[in-house]
């Protein structure tokens, strides 16, 4: 079994301050880890997306996150927040080579930006 | 390219209605995958068509159901709507020689409001 929490429904930075939004997964495998972006009346965008390479994931947008095994965590950062990032941004965790039906999304938290 | 594209925007049913929601894939792609999205939660995956055939499901009821076009298109239909049937609803597509967790590029979803 797999699940994903994301740890704060919303959260609010000024702009040019640091982001930092919160994914704790649970699985019995080592997982696939995806951040989806998902801006007002536009589709989900993937971000970045983590399948057992390099534990430090760099996405679009300045986006990156890490993967921490000991810690079942897998937090999106960006050092720099942007007026433009203000969106609702997902955490989803799947078992690799396993197929759609398979993916587990969080339930997302919505960042502000403070001008 | 148009991307993924959904149609109708927004609808508006009443209990015991039947609906129908419509998908046109990004160009290239072959599978289609349907997601309900309820508010404030993330995506829950339905199901997923690939050569004009249902070849995963979620746990949805059968009055969820689905039709795949020879252009790659899909339809989502709903019977005998409920309250709880309110969601966004999205349409991913993506191409079945990327293997199973090929990257699913979304449309900006059908908001469908059951009265």
């Amino acid at each position: 079994a797999q699940s994903v929490t994301q740890l704060d429904s919303h959260v609010s930075v000024s702009e040019g301050t640091p982001v930092l939004l919160r994914c704790n997964y649970s699985s019995s495998y080592s997982p696939s880890l995806f951040w989806y972006v998902q801006h007002p009346n536009k589709g989900l965008q993937l971000l970045l997306k983590y399948t057992s390479a390099a534990t430090l994931v760099k996405g679009i947008n300045g986006f990156e996150a890490e993967f921490k095994k000991s810690e079942t965590s897998f937090h999106l950062t960006k050092p720099s927040a942007h007026m433009s990032d203000a969106a609702e941004y997902f955490c989803v965790v799947s078992k690799p080579g396993s197929s759609a039906s398979k993916i587990i999304f969080g339930s997302g938290t919505r960042l502000s930006i403070r001008p | 390219d148009a991307g993924v594209t959904q149609s109708p925007t927004h609808l508006i049913k009443t209990r015991g209605q039947q609906v129908t929601l419509r998908c046109s894939p990004k160009s290239g792609h072959d599978t289609v995958s349907w997601y309900q999205q309820a508010l404030g939660q993330g995506p829950q995956f339905i199901f997923q068509y690939y050569e004009e055939e249902e070849r995963q499901r979620g746990n949805f009821p059968d009055r969820f159901s689905g039709h795949q076009f020879p252009n790659y298109s899909s339809e989502l239909n709903v019977n005998a709507l409920l309250l709880g049937d309110s969601a966004l609803y999205l349409c991913a597509s993506s191409s079945v020689a990327g293997g199973p967790l090929a990257e699913q590029f979304f449309g900006p979803g059908t908001r469908l409001t059951v009265l």
